[in-house]
């Protein structure tokens, strides 16, 4: 079945600091890619939309200039979370999918941020 | 705006017993989505329900759709320690929304 990978799984960082993480589709072009966010014991919630080549779509309430994405290629997407503080603490999951809505979103394993 | 609304929240059983989750959406659409999540990993998808009527069934796990009611069931049959986990219902309407999750434990 088609692969996404994230990278890091899991980050450590001093508060201030900007993580980036990747998104990677391995067999596949990912023509959209979806950002969600999870708090502990909460839902995932879609922070944003991003269509290759596109600005990307934010949700409401998230800040485009704190949670940046960069959709250049079919097969990558990264968020930065700039100047990150404890707040931002949680886990990052992407999903790619190709141009049509019916088809299938394909999760990556996640990335679990934690900023000191 | 499209709310998916998942229940119970968290449930807890004994071995061997039967149980439902059931996930209710609020705008039309005929592709909902059920996943497992175990702590600390990412989504693994259980079954994709594309039509109204639409069942499927894995192992102790059975999922219904009823696309004129906006209704799915998640069946558990016997349930086993194995199957503690989260799961969730998703629906796609051009981006996947979820529900809130059903917190399952299952008690020896």
């Amino acid at each position: 079945g088609a692969v996404v990978s994230q990278h890091p799984s899991w980050v450590i960082c001093k508060s201030g600091t900007s993580v980036k993480i990747e998104c990677r589709s391995l067999d596949f072009q990912a023509t959209t890619m979806f950002w969600y966010r999870q708090f502990p014991k909460q839902s995932l919630m879609l922070m944003a939309t991003s269509n290759e080549g596109s600005k990307a779509t934010y949700e409401q309430g998230v800040e485009k200039d704190k949670f940046l994405i960069n959709h250049a290629s079919l097969t990558l997407s990264t968020l930065t979370v700039t100047s990150a503080h404890p707040e931002d603490s949680s886990f990052y999951i992407c999903s790619a999918r190709g141009p049509y809505s019916n088809q299938p979103q394909h999760f990556g394993d996640g990335t679990r941020l934690s900023i000191l | 705006e499209l709310k998916v609304e998942q229940n119970p929240l968290f449930l807890s059983m004994q071995e061997g017993k039967n149980y439902t989750i059931y996930c209710n959406y609020s705008t039309t659409s005929d592709r909902l989505y059920w996943y497992r999540q175990d702590p600390g990993k990412s989504l693994e998808s259980l079954f994709v329900l594309l039509s109204n009527g639409a069942v499927k069934q894995e192992g102790r796990l059975m999922a219904s759709l009823d696309t004129k009611a906006r209704l799915s069931t998640l069946h558990i049959t016997a349930a086993v320690h194995d199957l503690s986990a989260t799961y969730f219902c998703a629906v796609n309407n051009n981006d996947m929304r979820f529900g809130a999750g059903t917190r399952l434990t299952v008690k020896p």
